[in-house]
């Protein structure tokens, strides 16, 4: 079974930093690419960033382009979004998500499958 | 990078069917076949329903059934139950390494 666990979200100030981080076990975490979504409160989803299981193809929304950074772990099965200069406008519930597109297949990238339970992030203005 | 269009709200009785829409543009839903479809209930993670436009995972009733044509795809719940009371939200790659989501629709049975 799939299990993306979330944490290191929490209150912060406009304009710090925050790293994200997801623990993922029940699969081959080295063979998907995987994604953080968010959702404000009352709000609809919003894609953040993808990254590809061997991190060469990194995607970000226009919304964090320059202020967020993806990473993966693969030894450690760990995804991270490092998120710099923090608006009240990214205050959401982050998911971390897994893609349904496993290594050496075509496209490297198709969508979500499965889905963690969500770390919040609040930045107060 | 615009959310794709879903109407706010949808409803039938039981039993019923209820339609969906998600309009996009040829960037993304109209130019690839890889739209996704996800149901969430309050205060839970959203749940895979629909990939690749039509194809279900396992486990989810053939009720779900979805199909696109030029730059909208539409998901079909038929045979409404209580519990496809939910959010749902189609999203599609967009070219670029990047994705896009609906702007959701709420499904209530009445």
């Amino acid at each position: 079974e799939v299990q993306l666990v979330e944490s290191g979200g929490g209150l912060v100030q406009s304009g710090r930093s925050l790293r994200l981080s997801c623990a993922a076990s029940g699969f081959n975490f080295d063979a998907f690419g995987m994604h953080w979504v968010r959702q404000a409160p009352g709000k609809g989803l919003e894609w953040v960033s993808t990254i590809s299981w061997n991190s060469r193809v990194i995607g970000y929304a226009d919304s964090v382009k320059g202020r967020f950074t993806i990473s993966r772990d693969n030894a450690k099965n760990s995804l991270s979004l490092q998120m710099n200069s923090l608006r009240p406008e990214d205050t959401a519930l982050y998911y971390c998500a897994k893609d349904m597109a496993v290594r050496d297949s075509w496209p490297i990238l198709r969508g979500v499958d499965d889905w963690g339970q969500g770390t919040t992030v609040t930045v107060s203005s | 990078q615009s959310a794709l269009t879903q109407p706010p709200s949808a409803s039938g009785s039981p039993g019923q069917s209820v339609t969906i829409s998600c309009t996009g543009t040829s960037g993304d839903v109209g130019g690839y076949k890889y739209v996704f479809w996800h149901q969430q209930h309050p205060g839970k993670a959203p749940k895979l329903i629909l990939y690749d436009v039509s194809k279900r995972p396992s486990g989810v009733p053939d009720r779900f059934s979805g199909s696109k044509s030029g730059n909208t795809a539409s998901l079909t719940v038929s045979g409404l139950l209580a519990e496809d009371e939910a959010d749902y939200y189609c999203s599609s790659y967009s070219g670029g390494n990047n994705f896009v989501f609906g702007t959701g629709t709420t499904v209530t049975v009445l």
